[in-house]
């Protein structure tokens, strides 16, 4: 069974320091992992994903195979990032798989 | 740019009565949709596939007699929830997958059931 879980439901930093979102998964095979940020009154977007290896408004996140984790990163946290982040898992590479989602996590950057 | 909508954003309804949410992709096709329930403070959970020109396929638990859903063209596909019931209250989205990687998601229907 495909499992992702985000062991914190609410993270507070303030800005400008490091902000790391934590993800782990449980599923036997080679998974596609996703970030996805919702804002305020906002639907549901696509931050990353790990086969694009990119950064994206700060935000880099590696997939560690032996960890089973994909940790969302950023240096140095801005008040626009406060938003609610869900880590996500596709078991195989093809647009007509669903998405298991984490429970997610509130990050609140505070001023 | 593709979107996914829904309709509509917010519904209220008397226990018994059926309600349908539609979810619509604009400006591309999507032949396979998916419809996820989220219960406050929690995470999305995804109750079915919805297959353009064949059944849906449900997910564990989710009853596909009182989830109904239609894809009736490459642009449309519906969730009716029969029979409705406070404990069905909650909050519908829907999705399309636009790429082999990336899906697009609706902006959600809240369903109070009163």
């Amino acid at each position: 069974a495909q499992r992702v879980t985000q062991p914190e439901k609410l993270l507070s930093v303030f800005k400008g320091a490091p902000v790391e979102l934590k993800c782990n998964y449980s599923y036997s095979g080679s998974p596609e992992l996703f970030w996805y940020v919702q804002y305020s009154r906002q639907r549901l977007q696509l931050l990353l994903r790990h086969i694009s290896r990119e950064s994206i408004k700060g935000f880099t996140a590696d997939l560690n195979k032996g960890e089973t984790s994909f940790h969302l990163k950023k240096p140095f946290a801005q008040e626009e990032d406060s938003a609610m982040y869900y880590c996500a898992l596709r078991a195989t590479p093809s647009g007509n798989t669903p998405l298991v989602f984490g429970k997610g996590t509130r990050l609140s950057v505070i001023a | 740019g593709a979107v996914v909508s829904q309709h509509p954003s917010r519904v209220i309804c008397k226990s018994g009565t059926s309600v349908k949410i539609e979810c619509r992709s604009l400006d591309f096709q999507a032949t396979t949709m998916f419809w996820y329930r989220q219960f406050p403070k929690q995470s999305l959970m995804l109750m079915a596939t919805s297959n353009e020109g064949s059944k849906a396929t449900y997910e564990q638990g989710v009853e596909k007699d009182k989830f109904l859903i239609n894809h009736a063209s490459l642009t449309l596909s519906t969730l009716t929830v029969t029979s409705a019931h406070p404990e069905d209250s909650s909050f519908y989205i829907c999705s399309a997958p636009i790429t082999s990687s990336e899906q697009f998601f609706g902006p959600g229907t809240r369903l109070t059931v009163l």
